[in-house]
């Protein structure tokens, strides 16, 4: 079945940089877009980014663009994230898309919400 | 891009039914059929309960529906479980920057 492990969340000072990582398995890794979601303490869910089956098509929310990367290899999600701020701090998410590229191509799987999720690395971000 | 906005909590009596709406705008809600639903128990991760409006992934109950009417989208929970008290969030596909936006999140109670 779906499995996705989050990793690589701790505590850092503003300014610094992490690197979180997802590791995919139990389904077709390559046939689904991704994304990333965070959760600050208490708060709501906040969209963070998402990436196409290929990693050709990479789109992020307006908080965290030209700060965060995001990218794949053949079964990882990571998310680079540089000049933290201590708005940054939130549990992180990974998640699938809803289906894989086949029911939705365009964009490639980019316009597809996710579907299933990791189970979250927290990352704070405090002096 | 605000959030999309929801009741900050709905409640209903075991075996009665609760409706949760999620309002936006002709941007988001209104003009795409992409809203999805997550339930979040506490301290868990979200879970997918319906995607494309009114699509249910497998394993989701039938008691679990949704719906849209112009730039709101509602979920709709009958036959209310004890199990089903959670944080309810919807979520829009935007088709511009940012790509997604999520609701505001409501409390289900269970009475």
């Amino acid at each position: 079945q779906v499995h996705l492990v989050e990793s690589g969340g701790g505590v850092v000072q503003p300014g610094e940089s992490l690197r979180l990582s997802c590791a995919a398995s139990g389904f077709s890794f390559s046939s689904y877009a991704m994304h990333w979601v965070r959760q600050a303490p208490g708060k709501g869910l906040e969209w963070v980014a998402v990436i196409s089956y290929d990693g050709s098509n990479k789109f992020y929310a307006d908080s965290v663009k030209g700060r965060f990367t995001i990218f794949r290899d053949s079964s990882r999600l990571l998310l680079q994230m540089y000049s933290l701020r201590r708005e940054d701090t939130a549990v992180y998410y990974c998640a699938t898309a809803h289906s894989t590229i086949a029911k939705r191509p365009g964009g490639g799987g980019t316009m597809m919400a996710p579907g299933f999720w990791g189970q979250g690395t927290l990352v704070t971000v405090s002096s | 891009q605000s959030a999309l906005t929801q009741p900050r909590s709905v409640s209903g009596s075991p075996g009665h039914s609760v409706t949760i709406s999620c309002t936006g705008t002709s941007n988001d809600v209104g003009r795409y059929n992409y809203v999805s639903w997550y339930q979040q128990l506490p301290g868990k991760a979200p879970k997918l309960m319906i995607y494309d409006v009114s699509e249910r992934p497998s394993g989701v109950p039938d008691r679990f529906s949704g719906s849209k009417s112009g730039n709101t989208a509602s979920l709709t929970i009958s036959g209310l479980q004890a199990e089903d008290e959670a944080d309810y969030y919807c979520c829009s596909y935007v088709g511009s920057y940012p790509l997604y936006v999520f609701g505001t999140g409501t409390r289900v109670t269970v009475l």
